[in-house]
Order: structure tokens, then sequence, then C-alpha cells
């Protein structure tokens, strides 16, 4: 099983700043990569997948970037509803796995 | 509008057996993995198991093998998580999600359910 590890666990950034979160496979999931938001009391939500394709709707501040087993999200600039728990996924391999999120909270 | 309303929330003792449901609409419901992921309280996701309500090919991660029935009804456009006995630590919320691609090839999760909440206790 793949393991994705993402860092950092919680991350505090100030409104209109960027935020950088990473993700890291145990081994290669080729471009096999999304990225969720998940907020309090809700279902997961894509954002991207394929590494760095945005899902419908989502806005063009949020980016995606790696190959391989090295990955980021990038938030460009934050807004305040982007503050939420962050999830990578891989769905190369069977079974697709997730990352144990990141925290990205006010600061 | 693609949809996946899932049945409402649960309180169960241990030991007892438990169907939860998962109706898709809005799509070709038997042209796409449906697939069942655990969120305990507090942590992440797990993916527990995926079936194609094509065929009924159902595949479960190694972590689940055993604990739980995935199957589902085509006719109503209906997944179902079934547990024989539960346990206190099945306690979870269980989402359901449509994965993207085709029978032979599955992906991400591009649509969810809203989750529903069950409670195990004595």
């Amino acid at each position: 099983e793949i393991v994705m590890t993402q860092s950092p666990a919680t991350l505090s950034v100030s409104p209109g700043e960027r935020a950088t979160l990473s993700c890291r496979a145990s081994q290669s999931v080729s471009s096999n990569l999304a990225w969720y938001q998940q907020k309090p009391g809700q279902a997961p939500r894509l954002l991207i997948y394929g590494v760095s394709i945005r899902a419908t709707g989502i806005p063009a501040r949020f980016s995606g970037s790696g190959s391989g087993t090295d990955f980021t999200l990038t938030i460009s600039s934050l807004q305040s509803e982007d503050f939420a728990v962050y999830y990578c996924q891989q769905y190369n391999d069977w079974p697709h796995t997730f990352g144990q999120g990141t925290k990205l909270e006010i600061k | 509008e693609v949809q996946l309303v899932q049945s409402g929330a649960e309180v169960k003792k241990p030991g007892e057996s438990l169907k939860i449901s998962c109706k898709g609409s809005g799509y070709t419901f038997t042209s796409y993995w449906i697939g069942w992921v655990r969120q305990m309280p507090g942590k992440g996701l797990e993916y527990m198991g995926i079936i194609y309500p094509g065929d009924s090919d159902t595949r479960y991660s190694p972590s689940f093998q055993g604990q739980v029935t995935i199957s589902v009804d085509k006719s109503i456009s209906t997944a179902y998580l079934q547990w024989s006995s539960l346990k206190a630590s099945d306690t979870a919320i269980y989402y359901c999600a449509r994965l993207s691609g085709n029978r032979y090839s599955f992906g991400w999760g591009d649509y969810w359910g809203q989750g529903t909440l069950v409670t195990v206790s004595s």
C-alpha cells in the first residue's frame, strides 16, 4: 500500500498571503494525484486531479505541481473560505490512499 | 446535476447489523465506480472499497476485507455498505464517492455524498 505523507500538519497563514502544502508518496504515483478540501461538517470537495488540473468551479488561486513522489498544492492569495483541511490522495494503485491532512488555519 | 444522496444517521449497539445506502442520480449510474470512505472522529480519510454497478465487480482495501460488504442494486441506482456485527470502533462518518474514469481505470472522487454518521455504543 502506498503511504502518503503530508506536511506540515498545521499551517498558519494570514489572509491574502500564499500557502504551500506538501505531499510525499512512498513510491511513485506518476501523475495520479488529487487534492481535496474539507470544511467542518462537510464532505470532501475535489480541488485538483492529475497533479495540476483544477476541478470544475475551482478558483485559479489553487494550483498543483509535482510528479513521481513529491507534490505541492499552492493557494496564491488566501481567502477566508480557504481555511480548511486539505488532503492529497493517490489513485495510481489500489487501495487508493490519502495523506493524513494539513489543517490550514488563520494566523 | 450529479448527486449522491446517502441514508441518514444511525445509532446502533455493538453486535448489531447495519446497511447504509448511497443513491446516485444525474448520470449513468452503471458506468462509474462508487467508493466508500471512512472518516473516524477527528481523523483522516480511508478508502474501504469500491464497486462497479455495471457488473458488481468489487474491490476491498486490505484493511477492510472481511469487515464489511459492499453491494449495489442498479435497478434503483443505489450502492450499499453493510456490517454484520458492529463494533464501537466502527463509529465514524461514512462517505460514498463517484470515481472518475471507466470500467477499467478508476481515478479520483469527483462527486461525494453528504456522509452518514454511524454511532455504535452500548
